[in-house]
């Protein structure tokens, strides 16, 4: 079973609509949790954190259910330049080193 | 001035033969990396120094050695390059992930490295 774990899509939405994405991982000590945006043939960035009570960023929202080891990320009015592979990371820390896992990442299409 | 810069950003080159791919960060960052990501887009760690010390090495084949002359350059020198090591490599640096829980990892731009 891998670490994290995405449905990698592609998910093909009109503009405007609400798109969401989930994302579980396996390590019950992962310590912290994010997303990062993947534009074709360009380096992973930072999205966002993810924390358990939930954060907000504009249309984006992250959600965090650590009994479930489950992670989702929430796309409002979504946007042409939307467009992009959504990577689910987690920092998943193992004696005392930590490192980031990423999830193979799912594609989201916004179509005008 | 860019943040994490890796050379060169394309490497087409035969099989058996030796590449070395630079790194180099100017944020001050006490860790770096090495990321291997393959054709089906799956972002896997290779290595991870922090203060030069090498801490993570992720069952790579010995044919992969990077060196880190100092805190803010990480190398990777490929031996005897096969074809199944064509892929992108993503540099990477961040604060030690061991003390800040909500670090960012800032990514290079990527070495697409094709083997001929």
């Amino acid at each position: 079973r891998k670490e994290v774990e995405q449905d990698p899509g592609p998910f093909n939405v009109p503009e405007g609509a609400t798109v969401a994405f989930n994302c579980t991982y396996s390590n019950s000590a992962s310590q912290s949790f994010f997303w990062y945006r993947q534009d074709c043939r360009k380096e992973p960035k930072l999205l966002m954190s993810v924390y358990s009570s939930g954060n907000e960023d504009g249309r984006f929202t992250a959600q965090l259910n650590r009994a479930s080891q489950y992670i989702s990320l929430l796309i409002r009015d979504s946007k042409l330049s939307d467009s992009a592979t959504y990577l689910c990371v987690v920092n998943s820390a193992k004696g005392n080193t930590g490192k980031l896992i990423f999830g193979q990442g799912t594609t989201l299409q916004v179509k005008p | 001035d860019t943040a994490v810069s890796q050379t060169p950003k394309y490497l087409v080159t035969q099989m058996g033969n030796d590449k070395s791919i630079k790194c180099e960060q100017n944020l001050g960052h006490d860790t770096m990396y090495w990321y291997k990501q393959d054709s089906k887009k799956f972002l896997k760690i290779m290595f991870s120094y922090n203060n030069k010390e090498l801490i993570i090495n992720e069952t790579v084949p010995n044919r992969f050695s990077p060196k880190s002359p100092d805190k803010a350059h990480l190398n990777l020198h490929i031996n005897s390059l096969e074809l199944g090591d064509s892929a992108v490599y993503f540099c990477a640096s961040s604060q030690d992930l061991r003390g800040y829980v909500n670090t960012e990892a800032f990514f290079g731009q990527g070495t697409r490295l094709t083997v001929v």
